[in-house]
């Protein structure tokens, strides 16, 4: 049983641009939700994937989209960088239907200059 | 909306001390609650969790207890290892709606420090 995976596991962007994280769920999970934590600062809920439809959304702009392939693994994107958007970004995998366990990746260190 | 209050840190012990890490939750409905903790460098682990009022999570000697009428959840163990340095943070989830998993909400983390 492979765990969460997420890549590049660091990233420097420069303002403007875009950026594209990805995750791997862990097999068998049919739901993945992303974090988005600052530093010093718990992670904060940026949306959640379940079954290739997106099932939630926390408090960001629509320039956060998301996407959920098939085999359930997803990728993040975000448009037009801001400084603010520095941050560690966290996937996390779960089964679907019910308080089930989410399983964390290491997260992506996004640094955008 | 739902948010999570959680004692500022970094929390300094000796080895072998008690532990208390403080939280509280404002929720609508009836959430469940836990207790994540990240080692440097790692992403976050379940350490324990309560999905209803008198619940008393327990893991790895950590414990706590789900109490509705002060809102509270907090972490307690008997004598913390220097193996126990690492940031806690307790989230409570609004609970799986039409399908999918826990939405989580986050407190800002506790460092904890665990010196011989």
């Amino acid at each position: 049983e492979t765990g969460v995976t997420q890549s590049p596991t660091h990233l420097i962007k420069t303002r403007g641009q875009q950026v594209t994280l990805r995750c791997s769920s862990q097999s068998g999970h049919n739901t993945v939700s992303w974090y988005q934590q600052a530093l010093g600062q718990g992670p904060q809920f940026i949306f959640q994937y379940y079954r290739e439809e997106e099932n939630g959304r926390g408090n960001f702009p629509p320039r956060f989209s998301g996407l959920q392939f098939p085999n359930y693994s997803s990728e993040l994107n975000v448009n037009a960088l801001e400084l603010d958007d520095s941050a560690l970004y966290l996937c996390a995998s779960s089964l679907g239907q019910g308080n089930t366990e989410a399983f964390f990746g290491q997260g992506t260190r996004l640094t955008v200059v | 909306g739902n948010s999570v209050t959680q004692m500022e840190g970094p929390v300094t012990l000796s080895e072998e001390a008690f532990l208390t890490i403080n939280c509280t939750y404002t929720a609508t409905g009836y959430p469940s609650l836990f207790w994540y903790v990240q080692y440097p460098g790692e992403g976050l682990q379940l350490l324990l969790k309560a999905t209803k009022a008198d619940d008393k999570g327990s893991n790895k000697g950590f414990e706590a207890t789900y109490r509705k009428e002060t809102t509270s959840f907090h972490l307690e163990k008997g004598s913390v290892q220097v193996s126990d340095s690492a940031v806690y943070f307790c989230a409570l989830s609004d609970g799986a709606a039409q399908g999918g998993g826990n939405k989580l909400t986050f407190g800002t983390g506790t460092q904890l420090k665990v010196e011989l």
